[in-house]
């Protein structure tokens, strides 16, 4: 089936340690995006990726990093310098702008640094 | 991207139309109006967009005034798996490169047995 897969659903870290959350995605899409959500908050932007090998800041892009070595993956990092890194991620894609289409969303990460 | 502005929580009747208000007040010309609902930690589903005229599919109608500048999702028998928060969000489509999805805080939508 198609879809967009978020792994792992639950991940936990100690404090100080990069972790990667990975997101694929059998769309054929060409527009990904990543998400954090606090409790309570609606979804604020990351980073986001219209096509392959190029990649955009959002609006809370300090402490993370991502890449988009293939049209089907962009993980995410969230580095040690991310200040306050426990939350709720979510990936999403959609076909490439410039069409009037919908994003598909993941189930999430709910990541947890102790 | 255009700012909305959405209340915080309502409260619907089971089998009665839910009507969900967004003030976008500063949309422009080019934007769509999306709609998302969110269960309680599932990601966010998509429901319907539209631009400037009426939109209705399987799940819901979106009514989008004249001026642009408010809107209306209207769900018109909410079941209890309707409980969700409901997101509206204005997206520029047409610039390659620019397009994103910013979410406020939405709706917290209850639908009461």
């Amino acid at each position: 089936d198609g879809g967009i897969t978020q792994s792992p659903k639950y991940l936990f870290r100690k404090e100080g340690q990069n972790v990667t959350l990975s997101c694929e995605q059998n769309l054929n899409h060409d527009a990904m995006y990543w998400y954090r959500q606090d409790p309570g908050q609606g979804l604020r932007l990351i980073y986001y990726s219209q096509i392959v090998n190029d990649f955009q800041k959002g609006d809370i892009a300090e402490g993370y990093s991502v890449s988009r070595e293939k049209k089907e993956s962009f993980p995410l990092t969230v580095t040690s310098a991310q200040k306050n890194p426990t939350a709720f991620y979510l990936c999403a894609s959609s076909i490439a702008a410039g069409m009037n289409t919908e994003a598909f969303f993941g189930q999430g990460t709910r990541l947890t640094v102790v | 991207d255009a700012k909305t502005t959405q209340p915080p929580s309502m409260d619907c009747a089971e089998g009665r139309a839910a009507n969900l208000p967004c003030n976008h007040s500063t949309i422009s010309g080019n934007e769509y109006v999306y709609w998302y609902r969110q269960i309680h930690s599932q990601g966010p589903q998509y429901i319907i967009h539209g631009l400037k005229n009426n939109e209705t599919n399987e799940m819901a109608s979106l009514i989008i005034t004249e001026d642009r500048k408010s809107s209306t999702l209207i769900l018109p028998h909410a079941t209890l798996r309707d409980t969700a928060v409901y997101y509206c969000i204005v997206s520029l489509l047409s610039n390659f490169g620019n397009e994103k999805l910013t979410f406020g805080t939405g709706t917290r939508l209850t639908i009461i047995p």
